[in-house]
C-alpha cells in the first residue's frame, strides 16, 4: 500500500498557541484526507477533513491545507488549550476504498 | 443511539486459541470496517464491507475472517491467536457507504500470550 509519512511524532505547545502536524502522502490519485483525534481510552473522531478540489478548510480553530502538487497537508490549531491534548492522525483513501492512515501525533498542550 | 459498540474491551488468548470481536451499530450504516493499532504505526485496515452479504481484505487481512449477515454487526474472528495479534482493535462504520466520516467503537485490546 501506499505510505503517508506524519511529522512530528511528539508535540509540545503552550497553551494559546498554535500547533502544526504536517503529513506527506506518495499516491498521486488520492483525493480525501482526513484528520482524527483520539483522546485516551477513546477510539479516533473525525475532527476535520478536505478534498482534492479544495485547498483549505476551517472549523472555528481547526484549518486544513492540502497541497496536491506538493503532496502534503496539514492540520492547523489555533488557540490551543487543554483539551486539544490527544493523539492525531493523518489519512489518505487509497484506490480501493481504504483509508491509509500516518503513524501519528501526541500533542500535549501546556498551561 | 448507541453509536459503535465494541465487545469485549478487553480480552487475553493464549497462543492458538481462537475468538471472536464483535462490533455492531444501530445508525444503519452500509460502510464497516476493522482496524487494528499498533504504537507507532497508527491504524491499519484489516477487513472492510460495503453492505450485508460483501467483505473486502485490507491491509493486513491474514490470520482474520469476517462475515456481514446484517447491516448491524460485523464480527472479527482470530481463528488460530498468535503474539503477533497483540494489539487494540477498533471497529468502525460510515453512513456515506465509504470510508469517509468514519465512526469508530472504543476499542478491544486483545493480548496473546
Amino acid at each position: 500500500g501506499e505510505n503517508v509519512e506524519q511529522h512530528p511524532s511528539t508535540l509540545s505547545v503552550q497553551e494559546g498557541d498554535s500547533a502544526v502536524i504536517k503529513c506527506t502522502y506518495s499516491d498521486s490519485a488520492s483525493n480525501y484526507f482526513p484528520w482524527y483525534k483520539q483522546e485516551l481510552g477513546k477510539g479516533p473522531q473525525l475532527i476535520i477533513d478536505i478534498r482534492s478540489n479544495v485547498g483549505e478548510k476551517k472549523d472555528q480553530r481547526i484549518a486544513v491545507t492540502l497541497n496536491k502538487t506538493a503532496k502534503h497537508f496539514s492540520l492547523h490549531i489555533t488557540e490551543t488549550q487543554p483539551e486539544d491534548s490527544a493523539v492525531y492522525f493523518c489519512a489518505e483513501e487509497e484506490y480501493g476504498n481504504k483509508l491509509v492512515f500516518g503513524a501519528g501525533t501526541i500533542l500535549r498542550v501546556k498551561s | 443511539n448507541a453509536g459503535v459498540t465494541q465487545t469485549p474491551k478487553f480480552q487475553v488468548l493464549k497462543t492458538g486459541q481462537s475468538m471472536t470481536l464483535q462490533c455492531a451499530q444501530d445508525m444503519n450504516h452500509e460502510y464497516m470496517s476493522w482496524y487494528r493499532q499498533d504504537p507507532g504505526m497508527g491504524l491499519r485496515l484489516i477487513h472492510y464491507s460495503v453492505g450485508a452479504g460483501i467483505t473486502d481484505q485490507g491491509e493486513v487481512p491474514n490470520g482474520y475472517n469476517v462475515s456481514r449477515s446484517t447491516t448491524e454487526d460485523f464480527p472479527l474472528r482470530l481463528l488460530s491467536a498468535a503474539p503477533s495479534q497483540t494489539s487494540v482493535y477498533f471497529c468502525a462504520s460510515s453512513y456515506l457507504g465509504t470510508n469517509e466520516k468514519l465512526f469508530f467503537g472504543s476499542g478491544t485490546q486483545l493480548s496473546v500470550l
